[in-house]
């Protein structure tokens, strides 16, 4: 069985733009979760998808925001972009149980100019 | 607020050694999962815990779930330098709120020395 894909690997943006991550979850997994890693505040939940509705949100602002489609693939868009969110973006994917185990993507790297 | 304190924060070690990290909170988990993580990569799943007092072996890896589902431990046995890389906790808890959330200790960054 394929494993969590995050396209692209490697994003460099300039402060001001806007960016799109996508994250193919594992076959039959309906449950996507989003989460931001960074040297210093390390892994932080972002939001979570489940059968196209958000059923749980981090404490970002606004400027992030999610989207997940009928076949369970999800995106993330970030608008706005600070130098602050330069970080490995890491999707998990899960069957949607409160407890089921997470599995995670390669993560996308974004680099803000 | 559901804080998962990880420690050590760095380990560094010479082949052969054992080591334990742990994970420690005040809150109550229904799960908890062990990543390692290289550089550059995803979390890759070590093993998953839900009952209190589990314990999980992984050939050279030990996995331990407190009896009172608030703490957790990993004992590495006879280290290698195949071992080096970043080791996190993370906490699920049940719950409309807690839906695809995982609370994540700070990790620890392990180097063992050949």
């Amino acid at each position: 069985k394929a494993g969590v894909t995050q396209t692209p690997r490697y994003l460099i943006k300039t402060r001001g733009q806007q960016v799109t991550l996508s994250c193919s979850p594992i076959s039959g997994h309906r449950s996507v979760s989003w989460y931001q890693q960074t040297p210093g505040q390390g892994l932080q939940f972002l939001f979570e998808y489940f059968s196209e509705t958000q059923r749980n949100k981090g404490n970002f602002p606004g400027r992030f925001s999610g989207r997940q489609f009928s076949n369970s693939r999800s995106e993330m868009n970030v608008s706005t972009l600070e130098l602050g969110d330069s970080a490995l973006y890491l999707c998990a994917s899960s069957s949607g149980g409160a407890t089921d185990t997470q599995y995670f993507g390669p993560g996308t790297r974004l680099t803000v100019l | 607020t559901q804080l998962l304190e990880q420690s050590p924060q760095f380990l560094s070690i010479q082949e052969g050694e054992n080591l334990t990290v742990y994970c420690n909170s005040s809150s109550v988990f229904s799960s908890l999962q062990w990543y390692r993580q290289e550089p550059g990569e995803g979390p890759v799943l070590l093993v998953t815990v839900v009952t209190g007092g589990e314990v999980k072996k992984l050939k050279r890896l030990t996995f331990q779930f407190g009896d009172a589902r608030k703490d957790s431990s990993l004992h590495i046995t006879a280290a290698q330098p195949g071992d080096t890389g970043l080791y996190l906790c993370a906490g699920g808890r049940a719950g409309g709120t807690s839906y695809g959330k995982l609370t994540f200790g700070q990790g620890t960054i392990l180097t063992v020395h050949p």
